[in-house]
Parts: C-alpha cells; sequence; structure tokens
C-alpha cells in the first residue's frame, strides 16, 4: 500500500536557522498528491503547502517544499525557523486521478524552535 | 467561511458505553471524512462520503463503530461499545475534491475510554 517516510521524532533548531523537514513517499499512484499539514497542540491539522506539480516550488507563509517524482519527496523547507514554527509538522499523500483526497499520513515531526 | 464543526469537544467514557460524534461540514464541500487520530500517530483514515454515499467504509471497526449522512451535510460517527483502545481525537474533515481542493480539519473530539 500507499506509505509517506517522515524525518523521524523531534527536530530542534536555534530561531533563525533553515528548516528543512524531509518527506518521501511510496505509492502506485502515476499522479501523486502531496501535503504538508501543520498541528499546533491540542489543535486540529492545518493545511500548510500542496502540490501535484512536478519540479515546481509552491510557497505558503515562508514555507516551501517542491514535488519531485524522480525522487518521490516533497522536502519542507525555510529559510530561517521562529519560535511560532514550533509545532507536529504532517506530510501527507492522497491520489489525484481518484478524485479523493483521502489522505496517507506520515508519522509526523516535532519541529522545536529555540531561542 | 465558517469552517468545520465538530461536537462535542471532549468525552469520557467508561468500557462498553456507546459515544457518537457530530460533524458539520464546510458549504459546498461534498466529501467528508472520519479520521483517528491516537496520541502521538498521524491520522489514520476511518470512512468517507461523497454527498450521502458510503465511498469507503473498510477501515471502520464495523461490529462497533459506524458512520451516516443521510442528507449529504452533516455526518455522525458512533462507536457502540468503547474500549480502551479506542481512546483518540477523532477528527473531521471536508473538501471539494473535484477542484483539487486540500481537506479542511474540524477541530476534533478527544475520546478517553476508562
Amino acid at each position: 500500500g500507499d506509505s509517506v517516510t517522515q524525518t523521524e521524532g523531534l527536530v530542534t533548531l536555534t530561531e533563525g536557522l533553515p528548516v528543512m523537514l524531509n518527506c518521501t513517499y511510496q505509492t502506485i499512484y502515476s499522479n501523486p498528491f502531496l501535503f504538508w499539514y501543520v498541528q499546533h497542540l491540542n489543535e486540529s491539522p492545518r493545511l500548510l503547502l500542496k502540490s501535484f506539480t512536478d519540479n515546481k516550488r509552491t510557497e505558503h507563509q515562508g514555507f516551501h517544499a517542491t514535488l519531485h517524482k524522480s525522487s518521490s519527496s516533497f522536502h519542507l523547507q525555510k529559510s530561517s525557523a521562529q519560535l511560532s514554527d514550533s509545532a507536529l509538522y504532517y506530510c501527507a499523500l492522497s491520489d489525484r486521478d481518484s478524485g479523493y483526497n483521502k489522505l496517507t499520513f506520515g508519522k509526523g515531526t516535532v519541529l522545536l524552535v529555540s531561542p | 467561511e465558517a469552517g468545520v464543526t465538530q461536537s462535542p469537544r471532549y468525552a469520557v467514557l467508561q468500557e462498553g458505553q456507546a459515544v457518537s460524534f457530530w460533524c458539520d461540514p464546510i458549504s459546498g464541500h461534498d466529501t467528508l471524512y472520519w479520521y483517528q487520530q491516537p496520541r502521538d500517530q498521524g491520522p489514520q483514515l476511518l470512512v468517507y462520503f461523497r454527498d450521502e454515499a458510503v465511498i469507503d467504509n473498510s477501515q471502520l471497526p464495523s461490529d462497533r463503530f459506524s458512520a451516516v449522512r443521510p442528507k449529504g451535510t452533516n455526518s455522525t460517527l458512533k462507536i457502540q461499545s468503547a474500549k480502551q483502545g479506542d481512546t483518540a481525537t477523532y477528527l473531521c474533515a471536508s473538501s471539494r475534491d473535484k477542484n483539487n481542493q486540500a481537506p479542511l480539519f474540524g477541530e476534533g473530539t478527544r475520546l478517553s475510554v476508562l
């Protein structure tokens, strides 16, 4: 079946340093749809980024990611971490050709930004 | 635009009790998803609907869980006889998948089964 693999566990950064959270996926879909969701403590997942276009950078709120079908990757990046970026980040996958966006989530990566 | 609304926000049960979760999706969203998110895990799909029709409920523990969306708007997820292993947050999401929209999540219902 489909699977999403993320940077495991906890990533700790000092404010101002760049952020890189890895996401790779395995799927039989020829047209995968990739998402990043962010979840703050005691809140629900909130959409951060999405893309189904190969090799095209997508950006939102200072974060960016590029879907690379050749390497099955959709890494999340930000040039300079802020304290408010501390949260749980999920990468998720769906099949765009199915007509539904049922999501397969990775296990999540906790990002902790310190002063 | 109002977001996805879920109620209750919290529920605490003894094993064997029943509980229902209610979800009001974003207006105009034809697809509705229910996810289970155990503590410290990613959300896992339970069931989803397009309008009033169940598209896939294969991940729903059918002996105790049921879900309906009778008019293609609000939805109810019910657990007949809760077990401690059902302790999790239950998330509802909705979208207009045909427009390549991402599912948007409600605040969830946090269930504790003692």
